[in-house]
């Protein structure tokens, strides 16, 4: 969707490094998902940020939205094989329930 | 609770064939979405569900696509004809009001 723009579009890196994926609103955000996917799977949710400013965490993954809530992004630290796969943000413009997905960034991890 | 469950997980079908993909929800949730996934156009929005009434189909791309939620605990995405474009992953979501939305493992259709 040109509404909901997400960089990279591959990430390779190699075990153990940081990375972090951006994910960036034409329009300011109800809220905002972030999901992974694994190839032939359906996806599984992350986090859901719906404050400027907001940021949560769980186990090595970290996300932000920004104060104007147009960006937010995901951040993976000392990453592991577990990590790979594709992230995706969904945005909700509305408060109606209705998500608009990014592209996705698909993540390598190298050992 | 098993999670959303979709059927079948896998379908091919010759063109102009009819298609039904069937979803049951996670009991409870208020919500009910249908997805498409390509390589081109990435997941998009189908249709949703709130309380089985339809509430937004504005992403159904043509008049071939129907769906239906009889029940709280059922719906069916239905394709007629199908025709090759429409090979893609369809996933099935439900959730609570002001939650996220849980996917299903999706069905891959390939029409021949």
């Amino acid at each position: 969707s040109q509404e909901l723009e997400q960089s990279p579009q591959s990430l390779i890196v190699q075990e153990g490094k940081n990375l972090t994926i951006n994910c960036t609103s034409s329009k300011t955000l109800y809220g905002l998902y972030w999901y992974k996917q694994k190839y032939g799977e359906g996806l599984i949710f992350l986090m859901m940020l719906q404050k400027g400013g907001e940021e949560k965490s769980h186990e090595k993954i970290t996300a932000k939205l920004d104060e104007k809530k147009q960006q937010s992004s995901l951040h993976i630290t000392a990453s592991q094989p577990s990590h790979a796969g594709i992230y995706l943000c969904g945005a909700d413009f509305q408060g109606a329930q209705k998500l608009v997905f990014g592209q996705g960034t698909r993540l390598t991890i190298n050992p | 609770d098993a999670g959303v469950i979709q059927s079948p997980r896998h379908e091919v079908t010759e063109m102009g064939q009819e298609v039904t993909l069937r979803c049951k929800p996670i009991s409870g949730h208020d919500y009910l979405f249908w997805y498409r996934q390509t390589m081109m156009r990435g997941l998009e929005l189908l249709i949703y569900f709130n309380n089985n009434v339809p509430i937004d189909d504005s992403g159904m791309p043509e008049d071939r696509f129907s769906a239906k939620m009889p029940n709280a605990s059922f719906s069916t995405l239905k394709i007629q004809p199908s025709e090759p474009r429409d090979s893609a992953v369809y996933f099935c979501a439900s959730g609570w009001t002001g939650d996220e939305q849980y996917f299903g493992p999706g069905t891959r259709l390939t029409v021949t």
